[in-house]
């Protein structure tokens, strides 16, 4: 069975820093997807970033990047010049072809 | 605007009470989740339906009820509330899930 371990359960950085939030997996399948997910406080759950297994390029949107360590089975969330509205709950997740296991959670306050 | 509705989005209600908590999508997608959000913030997959006529149990045990007579349509059903089912409920719908979830807003409920 696939698993997703976050193992920092809360963070907290300056408005402007660059943080990162770490993610593990375990698989035995070869095909398959990452993401990345933001819970704001009390405001619906989004998706931030995902990334094809078999691609070696991390994938970016904006400010969100991410480091894919595919041997390593790792999946790193860098947000770069971090701002207030990213505060959140940042879930990392697998997905296969029929549903996605999702990591603990990281709880990640940006302080003014 | 495709997306997914989930009402009601706050819930108070006394213990033995039967309630129904709503989830429909604008998308077409055949699969369908139903998650159990604990105060921790972590993810329990308690229900999910690959299409109409199929529903699952998932992960956590619940003693709610799905059902999915309509694609779009996947409401959960709890037949007497209890203490223990306070909690946020998120559903979710994907077409593919490599490619990610659509979440809904979320319920909030509160059992007295």
């Amino acid at each position: 069975a696939q698993t997703v371990t976050q193992s920092q359960p809360e963070m907290s950085v300056q408005e402007a820093e660059t943080v990162t939030l770490s993610c593990t997996y375990d698989t035995s399948e070869s095909n398959y997807y990452l993401f990345w997910y933001k819970q704001p406080p009390s405001r619906q759950m989004i998706l931030v970033i995902r990334q094809e297994a078999y691609k070696q390029q991390n994938a970016t949107e904006n400010r969100f990047s991410v480091n894919f360590q595919k041997a390593a089975k790792s999946f790193s969330l860098k947000i770069s010049d971090s701002q207030l509205g990213d505060t959140a709950m940042y879930f990392c997740a697998w997905g296969g072809a029929q549903k996605l296991v999702f990591g603990q959670g990281t709880r990640l306050t940006i302080n003014p | 605007e495709a997306d997914i509705y989930q009402t009601p989005r706050y819930l108070v209600i006394g213990t033995g009470k039967k309630i129904t908590l709503e989830c429909s999508q604008t998308m077409g997608h055949d699969k369908m989740y139903w998650y159990q959000q604990d105060p921790g913030m972590e993810l329990h997959l308690i229900h999910y339906s690959y299409g109409v006529n199929s529903t699952e149990k998932g992960d956590l045990s619940s003693e709610s009820t799905v059902s999915r007579i309509r694609t779009e349509h996947f409401p959960l059903t709890l037949e007497s509330a209890r203490p223990s089912h306070t909690s946020q409920y998120l559903c979710a719908s994907s077409d593919f899930p490599n490619y990610g979830y659509t979440f809904g807003s979320g319920t909030r409920l509160t059992v007295v």
